[in-house]
């Protein structure tokens, strides 16, 4: 069983479309999160919602839209997409005393 | 605001050569000291953590330990194999309980071990 799976594994689309990336775990945690790598592999928390009420929202452009609805899932719904937001999206959870999951990414080109 | 700074990499090592990647952190409360690993292709996979001053974090050969003083927490391996290849980020969680609030993490220090 997969603890965090992210779906698509790869994203291929043109600029302007607008995409989601799903996140589902089944571990019981409260909290999740979306990371975005870049191309240098640096690593920046976006969002983190602990169930279902987001309580971390980095400076993101508001193409960038979280939804939680329960508190095993978390989307990631971006439109509009641009050049720079090619990236690869990690989502994670977390539980108090348990530490942090992450899932395998999610590789998003945007040509 | 806090943050985390890595060695600059990439670094490239002989088999059963000792590793050192060195990571220092800025924090204003007790953070919690993480090392992750992150192999080609894959995501991140927890290596070893600390949760308060002195602890010292190990697995797989590795460890690190969380110096206040120094504000330090250094991955060291005795001998590494080629199968260590990777990249290894330092991070920091910025809340009491240390595993709640968001990661903060460093650049990333690839790691090349040649046979």
């Amino acid at each position: 069983d997969t603890a965090v799976s992210q779906t698509p594994k790869y994203l291929v689309t043109q600029m302007g479309n607008d995409k989601s990336i799903k996140c589902e775990q089944n571990l019981g945690h409260d909290t999740m999160y979306w990371y975005k790598q870049d191309s240098k592999k640096f690593l920046k928390i976006m969002f983190s919602y602990n169930n279902k009420e987001l309580i971390i929202n980095e400076t993101v452009p508001n193409r960038f839209s979280p939804k939680s609805p329960d508190k095993a899932h978390l989307n990631l719904h971006i439109n509009s997409l641009e050049l720079g937001d090619s990236a690869v999206y990690f989502c994670a959870s977390s539980q108090v005393n348990y530490g942090y999951t992450f899932g395998s990414g999610t590789r998003l080109t945007v040509v | 605001g806090d943050s985390v700074t890595q060695m600059e990499g990439p670094v490239t090592l002989s088999e059963e050569a000792f590793l050192t990647i060195n990571c220092t952190y800025t924090a204003t409360g007790y953070p919690s000291l993480f090392w992750y690993v992150q192999y080609p292709g894959e995501g991140l996979q927890l290596l070893l953590k600390a949760t308060k001053a002195d602890d010292k974090g190990s697995n797989k050969g590795f460890e690190a330990t969380y110096r206040k003083e120094t504000t330090s927490f250094h991955l060291e391996k005795g001998s590494v194999q080629v199968s260590d290849s990777a990249v290894y980020f330092c991070a920091l969680s910025d809340l009491g309980s240390g595993n709640t609030g968001k990661l903060i993490f460093g650049q990333g220090t690839t790691l090349q071990v040649k046979p």
